[in-house]
């Protein structure tokens, strides 16, 4: 059984750069979720796709960060124009079909990112 | 949206005693809380979880109790070990896909 898997683990890139961070969840999994977490702190919502739809984003992403999930099965999340305080794990997760009585999400390694 | 707060943010306890820690949300419409666990390098990982219409769930060692009138629920771990140390957070979530995390608690288990 394979997880929650994020590619790359670690990116470091230099300001004004964009960034482009791969998730690919758990099989039969349509429910895809991006999460940011900074140091010291809990994750924070940033967006949730059911299949390929995109159907809820937080203002916490800007118009610098756009994620897409194509054929309803991987998610890439890139970020244009980087920016020092863009510096963060990026988290992804993924849950089964809602059923109405679990609401699982499980989780990737994350791709922790610095902008110099 | 909703707001959650986590309490302590750090805890050492010794080896075979109890840890326990408490979050309080803000919005009555949350209905799910679950507990994750962070290893260092890792991501969240779900160790229990709750819904609105259940006050207590126990799993093994650990527990989670709910009480939706005060808006708090707790996290209980009985005879701790040193791999339960870790970064734990309690989130709470008014829909089924939003979760909103606490801001966390490192537990430190002294051998």
């Amino acid at each position: 059984d394979t997880g929650v898997s994020q590619d790359p683990r670690h990116k470091i890139t230099k300001r004004g750069q964009n960034v482009t961070f791969r998730c690919d969840p758990i099989s039969e999994h349509n429910r895809l979720y991006w999460y940011r977490q900074t140091l010291g702190q809990g994750p924070e919502f940033l967006t949730y796709f059911q299949n390929e739809a995109q159907l809820e984003k937080s203002r916490l992403l800007s118009d610098r960060f756009s994620a897409e999930r194509p054929k309803g099965s991987f998610s890439t999340l890139e970020i244009q124009r980087t920016e020092q305080g863009d510096s963060a794990m990026y988290l992804c997760a993924s849950s089964p079909p809602w059923t109405g009585g679990k609401d699982t999400q499980y989780f990737g390694p994350g791709t922790r990112l610095t902008v110099l | 949206g909703e707001n959650v707060e986590q309490h302590p943010s750090t805890l050492s306890v010794q080896e075979g005693d109890s840890a326990v820690i408490k979050c309080t949300y803000s919005d009555s419409a949350s209905n799910y809380f679950p507990w994750y666990k962070q290893e260092l390098g890792k991501g969240p990982q779900l160790i229990i979880d709750i819904r609105s219409n259940v006050g207590e769930k126990k799993d093994q060692r650990i527990a989670v109790t709910l009480n939706k009138t005060a808006k708090h629920f707790s996290l209980h771990i009985t005879e701790t070990q040193p791999e339960d140390s870790a970064v734990y957070f309690c989130a709470a979530s008014p829909y089924d896909y939003k979760l909103s995390f606490g801001a966390g608690t490192t537990v430190t288990v002294r051998a």
